[in-house]
């Protein structure tokens, strides 16, 4: 069964740092584009984040520079490396799976989410 | 704001018809066909219905119908059913700033 399984969320402080995991069965992350998206709190869906099969990544303006996307091959399991952190990112960070055989604009699996509060 | 314009909320009887836009720019919609739009249910994971501006996933009702005119992508829902309740967002590559951007979500609510 494919599946994703979001891990790492916690209660941080502005200015600290969080990494969030999501570990994938079914599947193998490294042959698949991978996103990452947020939820604010009754807010809407924001992308954050994609890595491409060859390694490659692009950013959200709001993360650019605060925020590393990357995966472990032997884990198969994908990580956001969140630094710098503010109030404004606090949310349901959601990973998902690009639809194979598009570009990256597309996400048809999806984990249930880990939440993320940037609070003092 | 979000980039992408849609209605706050919708609504419809069950067995009618309703169709939710999703207003972008030159940037996006316009003159890309790389529109999608996700459903998601209160407290759930957000699901893919409509990708490419008109395909449906394997396993999606053939209810939903996506479509695109101008800088103007749209979803209809024919033949609403009460579990068709759900927030619904579009979604579009764009050439501006950050490359996917996501519509501020619409509130379908089956009277």
């Amino acid at each position: 069964e494919v599946q994703l399984v979001e891990s790492g969320g916690d209660l941080v402080q502005p200015g600290g740092s969080l990494r969030l995991s999501c570990a994938a069965s079914g599947f193998n992350v490294n042959t698949n584009y991978m996103t990452w998206v947020r939820q604010a709190p009754g807010k809407g869906l924001q992308w954050v984040s994609v890595i491409f099969s060859g390694g490659s990544a692009y950013y959200a303006d709001s993360v650019k520079g605060r925020f590393t996307i990357s995966r472990d091959k032997a884990k198969n399991t994908l990580f956001l490396q969140m630094n710098s952190l503010r109030d404004e990112d606090t949310g349901i960070y959601y990973c998902a799976r690009n639809l194979f055989g598009y570009d990256f604009y597309y996400m048809d699996v999806w984990g249930k989410g880990t939440t993320v509060i940037v609070s003092s | 704001q979000s980039a992408l314009t849609q209605p706050a909320s919708v609504s419809g009887s069950p067995g009618q018809s309703i169709t939710i836009s999703c207003t972008g720019t030159s940037s996006d919609i316009g003159n890309f066909n790389s529109v999608s739009w996700y459903q998601q249910h209160p407290g759930k994971v957000p699901k893919l219905i409509i990708y490419e501006v008109t395909y449906r996933p394997s396993g999606v009702s053939s209810r939903f119908s996506g479509s695109k005119s101008g800088n103007t992508a749209s979803l209809t829902i024919s033949g609403l059913q009460a579990e068709d309740e759900a927030d619904y967002y579009c979604s579009s590559y764009s050439t501006s700033g950050t490359p996917v951007i996501f519509g501020g979500g619409t509130m379908l609510t089956v009277l």
